[in-house]
C-alpha cells in the first residue's frame, strides 16, 4: 500500500526567506504527483501537478521537483510571504484501480507559518 | 481551470437526522468523484470513490448505509449522511477528476457538518 510522508510536520519563518518542504512515497508506480495548498477550514487548492514523466514544474514563487525512483518530491517556495502560511498537501496517484482513476494518497501535510 | 462546486460549507443538524452534500463540476465531466473526511489537523481520510451510473466502492471501514453516495450524472455526486450522529461531525471534502487523472484533481470547498 502507497504511503506519503511529509517532512517537516511544521515550519514557521520569517518573511523573505526560501523555503524547502519534502515528500517521499514508498511505492515510485505513480501516475503523478500533485501539491495543494489548504486554508484553515477550507478546501484544498492545486498548486502544481507533475506527471510521472516529468522532473519538476514551476508556477510563479514555486517549484516542484519529482524523483520518481527514489519516490521524493520537493516543493520550493522562493521569498515566502505572510500570505504562504497554510498546509501543504502532498498526494501521489497510484494507479491501482485498473482503467478507472487512480485514487489519491496524502501525507499529513507541513503546516507553514510565515511571520512579518 | 477546472472548478468543483460544494454545497453547504456548512451545515448543523440534531442527531438523528440527514444531511445531504452536493457536490458539482462545473465545467468539466467528472467521470469519477471522491469523497473525503477529515478531522481536526490530520490528512484527508478517502471514504468512497463515486463512478458516474454505477455504484460508490467504499473504503474498508465506512459504513455504506449510512454514507450514501449517488453520482448520478457526469457533473453531480451526492454525499448523505443517514441517522446522523454526534461523531459524524466532521469536515467532509470531494473531488473530481476526468480524462484520467492527467490533469488532476480538483478540489471542492468542503462541507463542516455539526451534529448537535
Amino acid at each position: 500500500k502507497q504511503e506519503v510522508t511529509q517532512i517537516p510536520a511544521a515550519l514557521s519563518v520569517p518573511e523573505g526567506e526560501n523555503l524547502v518542504l519534502n515528500c517521499s512515497f514508498t511505492d515510485s508506480a505513480i501516475y503523478n504527483l500533485q501539491w495543494f495548498r489548504q486554508d484553515p477550514g477550507k478546501g484544498l487548492t492545486s498548486l502544481l501537478l507533475i506527471q510521472s514523466s516529468q522532473r519538476e514544474q514551476t508556477s510563479g514563487r514555486l517549484n516542484a521537483s519529482l524523483d520518481k525512483s527514489s519516490g521524493r518530491s520537493t516543493l520550493y517556495i522562493a521569498a515566502s510571504q505572510p500570505g504562504d502560511s497554510a498546509t501543504y498537501l502532498c498526494a501521489v496517484v497510484s494507479d491501482d484501480r485498473g482503467s478507472t482513476l487512480g485514487r489519491l494518497y496524502f501525507g499529513r501535510g507541513t503546516q507553514l507559518t510565515v511571520w512579518p | 481551470g477546472a472548478v468543483v462546486s460544494q454545497h453547504p460549507s456548512w451545515v448543523i443538524c440534531k442527531s438523528g437526522t440527514s444531511v445531504k452534500i452536493e457536490c458539482r463540476s462545473l465545467d468539466f465531466q467528472a467521470t469519477t468523484m471522491f469523497w473525503y473526511r477529515q478531522f481536526p489537523k490530520q490528512s484527508l481520510m478517502l471514504m468512497a470513490t463515486s463512478n458516474e451510473g454505477s455504484k460508490a466502492t467504499y473504503e474498508q471501514g465506512v459504513e455504506k448505509d449510512k454514507f450514501l453516495i449517488n453520482h448520478a450524472s457526469l457533473t453531480l455526486s451526492t454525499l448523505t449522511v443517514t441517522s446522523a450522529h454526534p461523531e459524524d461531525s466532521s469536515f467532509y471534502i470531494c473531488s473530481a477528476g476526468g480524462t484520467g487523472g492527467i490533469y488532476g484533481y480538483t478540489f471542492g470547498s468542503g462541507t463542516r457538518l455539526t451534529v448537535v
